[in-house]
């Protein structure tokens, strides 16, 4: 399983854009790159998933480099609501991994007001 | 739809005691996991179903804890006897799995439900 490193916590301010970093350097062929959202009490909530270049839908953007060793969690104009952790995860979930998702450590964002 | 649903939300129990978390996964899903999650070490898989039959338990921490699916629309983790150690938010997720797209495989997206507080005094 490719391993991922991300920072532990970031601030941010309201109406900013946040970005977020994660590191995959052993990421293998058939891995996706897939973020969750986890706000305080709940369970995780897949954000967005993707394989290379950009993926956008209406909660973030998903930027991969050619070399597919990282990946960028965008999100645009933070609000408050934003405040949770986003867990960044890598693998061939489904079939090389029976569907299993390994979390990390996740980086925990604060927005400010 | 309503999602995921877990019970109870909170549970608070004496060490020694018998505790079962039940869930309801998402009508359709084929997959169910069981994730454990503490500030010391995260979230954890536990043990997980594909279509009621218990593919992956390496995650369970030991012969305390237990896990069945006897149909597509219910599952239980019991620990028996529960320790303090025990203490943790438990979180049941379901997925449904999708086929592959040109070659590629697809991820299976898992849908959470609200956990369950679990206080073992």
């Amino acid at each position: 399983l490719a391993k991922t490193t991300q920072p532990i916590s970031m601030d941010s301010y309201e109406g900013q854009e946040v970005n977020i970093t994660c590191s995959h350097n052993n990421i293998a062929t058939n891995d996706y790159i897939t973020w969750y959202q986890q706000f305080p009490s709940q369970g995780p909530r897949f954000i967005i998933q993707g394989y290379k270049t950009k993926v956008t839908n209406e909660v973030a953007s998903l930027f991969i480099p050619a070399d597919r060793k990282s990946s960028t969690l965008s999100l645009p104009r933070v609000s408050l609501s934003d405040t949770a952790v986003y867990y960044c995860l890598v693998g061939d979930h489904l079939y090389n991994q029976g569907g299993k998702l390994i979390f990390g450590q996740g980086t925990e964002l604060s927005v400010k007001p | 739809d309503a999602g995921v649903i877990q019970s109870p939300r909170h549970e608070v129990t004496e060490m020694g005691q018998e505790v079962t978390l039940r869930c309801k996964p998402i009508s359709g899903h084929n997959s169910l996991f069981w994730y454990r999650q503490t500030m010391m070490r995260g979230l954890e898989l536990l043990i997980y179903f594909n279509n009621n039959v218990p593919i992956d338990d390496s995650g369970m921490p030991e012969d305390r804890f237990s896990a069945k699916m006897p149909n597509a629309s219910f599952s239980t983790l019991k620990i028996q006897p529960s320790e303090p150690r025990d203490s943790a938010v438990y979180f049941c997720a379901s997925g449904a799995g999708t086929s592959g797209r040109g070659g590629l495989r697809s991820y299976n997206e898992q849908f959470f439900g609200p956990g369950t507080r679990l206080t073992v005094l």
